[in-house]
């Protein structure tokens, strides 16, 4: 089956740090660039950073730049999201998502999602 | 605020046709045909509905479509069902800073 798979939920202080993690499976990972998107509650999509498996080329939105760090091993399938220092304001649903074979720009496949809660 | 601009909210009854509206600027909606929409049922991850302005992914009823003229683009469904009840988000390629994508705030839509 063609999935990606998130991590769990996490629930952390601010200032504390964490990654999460997006395996895939069923097709060829490293021909397909892996999007993340933030989720704030009640909010719409944004479009956080992209990186391609193969060279880990990573492009982050300004907005987030500095903020997140995008990684990938290429070798498990699997990418990663990070915080050197959460915030409360990063509080918000995360989703992984791979592009579709026409274009960079449009995204097939989704993962469940990774809710990150973070309060004191 | 999002980049690109979608109405709040839309209803329709069962069977009826509703068109929800996303407009965008001309470094983005209007320079590119990178467009998408997405469904979005509550407590789940979005789902891809129309690529490249009007391309169906395979599975996807063709009671769904979609256009584009200008800066505005278009998702129109057709003979609306309760499960069609979810938020619609459309997306854009876009040429500004270092975005490579673009959202619209989102629509939902309710089947009355």
């Amino acid at each position: 089956e063609v999935q990606l798979v998130q991590s769990g939920a996490e629930v952390k202080k601010p200032g504390e740090s964490l990654k999460i993690s997006c395996k895939g499976s069923g097709y060829t990972f490293t021909n397909y660039w892996i999007v993340w998107f933030r989720q704030m509650p009640g909010k719409g999509l944004e479009w956080m950073g992209i990186i391609y498996p193969v060279d880990s080329d990573t492009r982050y939105n300004s907005s987030f730049q500095g903020q997140v760090t995008i990684s990938v091993d290429k070798s498990i399938n699997t990418a990663y999201l990070q915080w050197s220092s959460l915030k409360a304001s990063d509080t918000a649903m995360y989703y992984c998502a791979k592009h579709h074979s026409q274009a960079m720009y449009y995204f097939d496949l989704w993962g469940q999602g990774t809710l990150v809660t973070v309060s004191s | 605020q999002s980049a690109l601009t979608q109405p709040a909210s839309v209803s329709g009854s069962p069977g009826q046709s509703i068109t929800i509206s996303c407009t965008g600027t001309g470094s983005d909606v209007g320079a590119y045909n990178y467009l998408s929409w997405y469904q979005q049922h509550p407590g789940k991850p979005p789902k891809l509905m129309i690529y490249g302005v009007s391309s169906r992914p395979s599975g996807v009823s063709n009671r769904f479509s979609g256009s584009k003229s200008g800066n505005t683009a278009s998702l129109t469904i057709s003979g609306l069902q309760v499960e069609d009840e979810a938020d619609y988000y459309c997306s854009s390629y876009t040429s500004t800073n270092s975005l490579h994508v673009v959202f619209g705030g989102g629509t939902r839509l309710t089947v009355l």
